[in-house]
């Protein structure tokens, strides 16, 4: 596609229910990022891949969290048994090759509400 | 930890003025990068700038890069309404990440611009 496609845009939980949010990269870019934004904060990071693999899992806030990326497009971010300190913005963003070759492009995010 | 911090946290002006934010950072890294995020959108790439260069321009946009202080600063020209939104710093960590790795964000700087 044109642009990082995720879904769903809004999902409204009751706490304790499982949650996949997914993300749809640019087509060809090696690099796949989630991040979380709370309300009126900066980003905290979650995750990176390159390829299916992921280098990088040191943000991921508890045993809860888990993502995978398959065939080197489409990444699954999985939250189980959700809690209310689970509800934000969940960003994600791919590029061509890595932050050190250029930019991040995000997508419009999924924002997560736990009731 | 976090990597990015921006200066203000807010920052009101009037159209036709300039607005100056300023980020810092902790570690060595390979770029720093700006971004823009409309009030609930994804974030928008507007610059990169290598750790070689100590100034970039982009239209109405310049940056600066100081590795000596780990500072950045974001200069906007005669703003405009449109204007209106977060403004994020971006690093990597050139230590870790000699190549690809994940960028950390700063809390951002919310603009307001007033016709």
């Amino acid at each position: 596609g044109a642009g990082v496609s995720q879904s769903p845009s809004n999902k409204v939980t009751e706490k304790g229910k499982d949650v996949e949010l997914r993300c749809d990269p640019i087509s060809g870019h090696t690099a796949l990022y989630w991040y979380r934004q709370s309300l009126g904060q900066g980003l905290e990071f979650l995750i990176y891949f390159q390829g299916n693999s992921a280098p990088d899992k040191s943000g991921l806030p508890s045993d809860r969290f888990s993502a995978e990326r398959t065939g080197g497009s489409v990444s699954t971010l999985t939250i189980q048994r959700t809690q209310q300190e689970d509800s934000a913005v969940y960003l994600c963003a791919s590029s061509y090759l890595s932050v050190n070759t250029g930019e991040l492009f995000f997508g419009e995010g999924s924002r997560l509400t736990v009731l | 930890s976090q990597q990015g911090e921006e200066d203000p946290q807010a920052l009101s002006i009037q159209e036709g003025e300039n607005a100056t934010m300023n980020c810092s950072y902790k570690t060595s890294i390979n770029n720093l990068q700006w971004y823009r995020q409309n009030s609930g959108r994804g974030l928008v790439h507007l610059i990169l700038i290598r750790s070689n260069e100590r100034e970039k321009h982009s239209g109405r946009l310049r940056v600066t890069l100081d590795t000596s202080k780990k500072s950045s600063s974001l200069l906007i020209t005669a703003s405009r309404a449109a204007d209106t939104a977060s403004y994020f710093c971006a690093t990597d960590d050139r230590l870790i990440y000699n190549q690809g790795g994940k960028l950390i964000f700063g809390q951002g700087t919310e603009l307001s611009v007033k016709p």
